[in-house]
Parts: structure tokens; sequence; C-alpha cells
């Protein structure tokens, strides 16, 4: 069976500073590996997807993730950090199967 | 731009009445999903359906049921509503299978409250 974890449930950084939001996944074969932000009161919105090639994606507002094949991870990353970036971020994967897994996601605060 | 839209934003219900939580796309995906968000529990599966009239079961499927009659709808039926189903449900489709390569696109939400 695979899964995803998100080990923070939030995550608080200052306006201008570098951000992290880990994820770890457990699969059988090769993964495809997703993020998603869900702003307040809204649905979910893709951020970016790692599906083969170079580890490092980049995808929306800035935001970038890298795949760690030996780690199993996927951390969400972004060098300078705005206000309008608070929000609840997904990690989700899938496979060859198709079917998806969310994590449980990380609460994003930052602050002024 | 992918759109899909959900009946509607807040909905109350009794306990023991039957509910329809409408959802429609308008990309032509063959993929259509139901999830149900709560608080630290991330996104669950209830159902998916690949193609019209499919439908396959998710992680929580129990207490639920699904309709798919057109390629564009896909309605999630709780046959007598308990208190325990009162969540936010989510409405997602995607591009054809293709093994999971491609990013789900979510509606905005219902937030069903069971009394």
């Amino acid at each position: 069976a695979q899964s995803v974890a998100q080990p923070e449930d939030q995550v608080n950084v200052a306006e201008g500073n570098p951000l992290t939001v880990k994820c770890t996944y457990s699969v059988s074969g090769n993964p495809y590996l997703f993020w998603y932000v869900q702003y307040p009161n809204r649905g979910l919105q893709f951020l970016l997807k790692y599906i083969t090639g170079d580890n490092l994606v980049k995808g929306s507002y800035g935001f970038e993730a890298e795949f760690n094949k030996s780690q199993t991870s996927f951390h969400l990353k972004k060098p300078s950090a705005l206000v309008s970036d608070s929000a609840l971020y997904f990690c989700a994967v899938s496979t060859n199967a198709g079917k998806s897994t969310f994590g449980d996601g990380t609460t994003l605060t930052v602050k002024p | 731009d992918v759109k899909v839209t959900q009946s509607s934003r807040y909905l109350v219900k009794r306990t023991g009445e039957k509910v329809f939580l409408e959802c429609v796309q308008d990309m032509d995906h063959e993929n259509m999903f139901w999830y149900r968000q709560d608080p630290g529990l991330g996104l669950r599966l209830i159902y998916f359906s690949y193609d019209v009239k499919m439908k396959e079961k998710g992680d929580i499927p129990e207490g639920y049921s699904v309709s798919r009659e057109k390629k564009e709808r896909f309605s999630l039926i709780l046959e007598s509503a308990s208190t325990n189903q009162t969540s936010m449900y989510l409405c997602a489709s995607s591009p054809n299978l293709a093994g999971g390569l491609y990013e789900q696109y979510f509606g905005p939400g219902t937030r069903l409250t069971v009394t």
C-alpha cells in the first residue's frame, strides 16, 4: 500500500526567509509526486509534480520541490516566503495503478 | 481553464435524510473523484470513476454511493446521513488514467453539516 507522511502539522516562517515543507512517501514502483495548496475556503490547487527526469521541479508562485529517491522524500521549498503563501499544503503520491494518496496536510504561516 | 463546480458550498441536513452532492467538470476528463477532508486526516478517497457508469470504491466507501450517468457529472449520495458524515466534501477530475500521471483539478468543496 502506498502512503504519504507530512511530519509537521504546522510550519512558521518570517516573510522573506526560505521555507521548507516536508514530505516522505512509500510506494511500490516508481512514484508520481504532487504538491497542492489550499487557500482558506477554497478547493485544492495544483502546484507542481515530479514524474521523471530532473530531481528539482519548479512550479507555480515560485515554489520548487526536490525529489530524493534514496530518502523517499519530496520536500517543497521557496527561497523567499510571502505572507500570501500562508495556506494548507498537501503532498500526494500516485503510481501506475492510478489512485492518489494524500498526506494529512501542513499549515504554513508566514508572518510579516 | 479547467472548471470543476459543486452544487452547494454549504449544506445542512438532518440525520437520516438522503443527501445528494453534485459535481460537474467542463474539460471532458475521464476520471472523477470524491474525497472528504477532515482536520488532521487529510483527504480520504470515498469513490472514483474512470468512465461513465463505472465506479470503484476508495478507502472509505461505507455509507456512500455514487452515480455517473454522464461523463461530466459525478454524484455522491449519502443514503441515510449520519452526524459522523459532517465534513468537507471535495470533488476532483483528471484526464485519462495514464497511470496516475496527471494532476487532479478540484472543485471548491461542499461543507456538509448533519444535525
